[in-house]
């Protein structure tokens, strides 16, 4: 266990509509990343929020928007769902947003219809 | 994008010492060699970091060449369980591009 958790475990979401993903990292880790993994890919970089503000981002368009809170908790939110947006939402929470081991929740498994 | 070559599959005899290479020649100054793996659909999991020097914890040594442009992942007595997908990583501020990574079966 990572103590990095994620809710909820299975969501199956219709196209078009939007979907809010969220991640409790573990204890006193102020540095929380997303990713995107599908099936029989390596994950995918979305995004990093570092004390609260968006400190990096990957190749994925605006509807793809994130938040991190004060106790720095975090949310993934995808609007305009797509089937291709179908996949395990992974994030990963570090004690300093520097080089450091990062620890990954078991992820949101995600299914557009 | 990955900045990262690894091969696709790798076997081990379990007990034996696992070496799983990856190639990163592009890799910048600043720049840290990660490795990860996934068992099944679960999380990745932290295996070990470096810089430049070489590191050996509890679970694996990470060797990596002088000129950093390719590193070795080593398991020193393979089990059933290190049968995982291993991911080598470049990157910094925990912002990680990972490629398709080493399938690795250890065989009874």
């Amino acid at each position: 266990e990572t103590g990095v958790t994620q809710s909820p475990t299975h969501l199956i979401k219709t196209r078009g509509q939007q979907v809010t993903l969220r991640c409790s990292s573990q204890s006193g880790h102020n540095t929380v990343s997303w990713y995107q993994q599908a099936l029989g890919q390596g994950p995918q970089f979305i995004f990093q929020y570092y004390r609260e503000e968006e400190n990096g981002r990957g190749n994925f368009p605006p509807r793809f928007s994130g938040l991190q809170f004060p106790n720095y908790s975090s949310e993934l939110n995808v609007n305009a769902l797509e089937l291709d947006d179908s996949a395990l939402y992974l994030c990963a929470s570090s004690l300093v947003v520097e080089n450091t081991e990062a620890f990954f929740g078991q992820g949101t498994r995600l299914t557009v219809v | 994008d990955a900045k990262t070559t690894q091969p696709p599959s790798m076997d081990c005899a379990e007990g034996r010492a696992a070496n799983l290479p990856c190639n990163h020649s592009t890799i910048s100054g600043n720049e840290y060699v990660y490795w990860y793996r996934q068992i099944h659909s679960q999380g990745p999991q932290y295996i070990i970091h470096g810089l430049k020097n070489n590191e050996t914890n509890e679970m694996a040594s990470l060797i990596i060449t002088e000129d950093r442009k390719s590193s070795t992942l080593i398991l020193p007595h393979a089990t059933l369980r290190d049968t995982a997908v291993y991911y080598c990583i470049v990157g910094v501020r925990n912002q990680f591009y990972f490629g398709t990574g080493t399938s690795l079966t250890v065989i009874p």
